[in-house]
């Protein structure tokens, strides 16, 4: 299993400022993925994280409100940009070795925006 | 169609019940499918992955029905510490991405 930590783990943020999440996992991974959870609904792709590569985004999630780096295979982050109070959620990073194997999540990081 | 499906619930049994979650999925190819658990503000975890032969670990069952596109998790003697949203997970085929279902509540009462 991979252990993964993300960081902050919760934060209350200005509406129009922006907040980078940052995620390390303890061993290499083929796959990294940013998701979120919105209260009481279930999790929602944001986008996969390439290695060495712009980030595959989902329906919905674009790359200048929500830019993500993937700088190796261990390491990645997702930034909210300019936040507003539709943005309050908790922002999940989640690794697999490969395709169609398990998934590890992290801790998740709560966001607040006020 | 959604892609992954599960009752949203509430199921609320008493402890000492059996209890079980179908979840369907519309790609009839997938391969891959795990049940995991989520508490309350806490993250995913891996409850159990599901294989064409089925699985069991002690009171959980999970069973693959590729033929009505469905995967079940069945618990046994439910106890307190149960209670929480079970995820359905699929990973369709020809891709890496993993789709969630919205899960389904379980509350176990004493």
């Amino acid at each position: 299993s991979a252990v993964i930590s993300q960081k902050p783990s919760r934060d209350i943020c200005q509406r129009g400022t922006s907040l980078t999440i940052q995620c390390q996992v303890d061993s290499q991974v083929t796959m990294m993925f940013w998701y979120r959870q919105q209260p009481g609904q279930s999790l929602t792709l944001i986008a996969t994280a390439n290695q060495g590569s712009e980030a595959t985004y989902e329906s919905g999630f674009v790359i200048d409100k929500f830019p993500i780096s993937r700088p190796n295979l261990t390491f990645s982050t997702l930034t909210v940009s300019n936040m507003s109070p539709e943005d309050s959620s908790i922002y999940l990073c989640s690794a697999s070795a490969y395709s169609g194997n398990t998934i590890y999540f992290g801790e998740g990081s709560w966001l607040t925006v006020v | 169609r959604k892609e992954v499906e599960q009752d949203p619930g509430p199921f609320n049994v008493p402890e000492g019940a059996t209890v079980a979650f179908n979840c369907t999925y519309s790609n009839s190819a997938s391969q891959s499918f795990f049940w995991y658990r989520q508490d309350c503000r806490k993250e995913p975890k891996l409850l159990m992955s599901v294989y064409s032969s089925g699985n069991e670990d002690g009171r959980f069952t999970a069973q693959l029905n590729r033929a009505s596109q469905y995967i079940s998790l069945l618990i046994r003697d439910s106890k307190l510490s149960d209670s929480a949203t079970y995820l359905c997970v699929v990973n369709p085929p020809g891709t890496y991405k993993y789709i969630f279902g919205t899960g389904t509540r379980l509350k176990v009462l004493a």
